[in-house]
């Protein structure tokens, strides 16, 4: 079965970076778009980004652009996303999340698998 | 950027009621609209892609229609697991935008 952890979440300093971590397991990960989704405390669901299944196209939230950088290692079943210049309104839980569409060229979104989340808490 | 909203932005309903949700988009996203279900402490469900289409496993009592700017998610008869906040998705350009949500809390 699909199973997706994160991992790297933390308390950070405003201005500071963190990387996160999603392990991927029960399907064939090289062949599904990945996106990331937060929610800050109390508030409603927020997209971050998005990196097709081959890692050429990258797109982002434009609260996030130009801070984040979404990757990922197919070789290893990982994705990550690096988060630079931290504000408190970064503050969320973060979700690592599978795209529906199979090697798909065109990035759209359908998430159909989420993991549980890690939170990231900006704070001096 | 496309622009999701909700209404209502919260309901209370009793067990066995039918419940409909709204959501519009700023422009035309065709069919590409997706619905979630989010329970506290736990990861979104995906009950509904394109507008209508019940993924597997989800009970019959959900159903969806709509497209270009106007969709709806209804609950025939709501049941008390299904008592949770409602997000509908655009998937059709990024930034891939959530409406702000719909809590539906018991009567």
């Amino acid at each position: 079965q699909v199973e997706l952890v994160e991992s790297g979440g933390g308390v950070v300093q405003p201005g500071g970076s963190l990387r996160l971590s999603c392990a991927a397991s029960g399907f064939t990960f090289r062949n599904y778009g990945m996106h990331w989704v937060r929610q800050a405390p109390g508030k409603g669901l927020e997209w971050v980004a998005v990196i097709r299944y081959d890692g050429s196209i990258k797109y982002y939230a434009d609260s996030v652009k130009g801070r984040f950088t979404i990757s990922r290692d197919n070789s290893k079943n990982m994705l990550y996303v690096q988060m630079n210049s931290l504000r408190a309104e970064d503050t969320a839980v973060y979700y690592c999340a599978k795209d529906w569409r199979v090697l798909a060229a065109a990035i759209r979104a359908v998430i159909d698998f989420w993991g549980q989340g890690t939170l990231v808490t900006v704070s001096s | 950027d496309i622009q999701m909203t909700q209404s209502p932005s919260s309901l209370s309903a009793s067990v066995g009621d039918r419940v409909t949700i709204t959501c519009r988009a700023s422009q035309s996203v065709l069919t590409y609209l997706n619905w979630y279900q989010h329970k506290p402490g736990k990861a979104p469900n995906l009950l509904i892609s394109s507008a209508s289409t019940l993924q597997s496993g989800v009970p019959s009592r959900f159903s969806g229609s709509g497209s270009g700017t106007d969709f709806s998610l209804t609950i025939s008869s709501l049941q008390p697991e299904d008592f949770a906040t409602y997000y509908c998705q655009q998937g059709y350009s990024s930034p891939f935008t959530f409406g702000p949500g719909t809590k539906v809390v018991i009567k």
